[in-house]
């Protein structure tokens, strides 16, 4: 099963910031958060990662709780072209080989 | 530099034939796994393997096998189809590291009528 949980899925206003959650509450202390997004049936692509820190790209900002239970993941400015299925996952090379299942993930759909 | 690369991108198989999905990397990862995405789910891990010649199963190996005998390449076999094996293929690498992403190939779309 799936170690993370989201919403099935979100709206968000072109130019709007948009916030996807994700519940990891039983992630262990050497577990990454990662976040894909797919468009379409292409394969997943990579937007951003954390241990326990925020962190920021040029896609996107990571915000994980103190308590490393749920993060959350902003992209500042919305546009169409984010409309995608979007994936928390958490996994970790030293002690699982960066083993990992996919859940259901949240559909984002970036209204005009 | 290419990336993940799959074939084919589309087959369709009888039930009981079999074949072999193609992936390939030009990354130098060392880490490779397949995952297989049915229609609006969200993707399962079939094998992975963290080196050449070391494979091991994932979540539903069922049906499938694999091979490394290359750091580039991570065949999936599959040798008699069956309708529940309709499904996306992915392949993926990393290099195994604590702060390494994924990186997906553009999968491979499977149907067994």
């Amino acid at each position: 099963d799936a170690k993370t949980t989201q919403p099935p899925s979100m709206d968000c206003a072109e130019g709007r910031a948009a916030n996807l959650p994700c519940n990891h509450s039983t992630i262990s202390g050497n577990e990454y958060v990662y976040w894909y997004r797919q468009i379409h049936s292409q394969g997943p692509q990579y937007i951003i990662h954390g241990l326990k820190n925020n962190e920021t790209n040029e896609m996107a900002s990571l915000i994980i709780t103190e308590d490393r239970k749920s993060s959350t993941l902003i992209l500042p400015h919305a546009t169409l072209r984010d409309t995608a299925v979007y994936y928390c996952i958490v996994l970790s090379y030293n002690t699982n080989a960066g083993k990992s299942t996919f859940g259901d993930g949240t559909t984002l759909t970036v209204k005009p | 530099n290419a990336g993940v690369t799959q074939t084919p991108k589309f087959r369709i198989l009888k039930i009981g034939q079999s074949m072999t999905l193609q992936c390939t990397q030009d990354m130098n990862h060392n880490y490779m796994y397949w995952y297989r995405q049915d229609p609006g789910m969200g993707l399962k891990l079939i094998y992975y393997s963290v080196g050449a010649g070391i494979t091991d199963k994932g979540e539903v190996p069922n049906g499938y096998n694999v091979s490394r005998s290359t750091t580039e390449d991570f065949p999936l076999r599959l040798e008699l189809a069956a309708p529940s094996q309709t499904s996306v293929y992915f392949c993926a690498s990393s290099t195994g590291t604590a702060n390494s992403p994924l990186h997906f190939g553009n999968g491979t779309r499977l149907t067994v009528t």
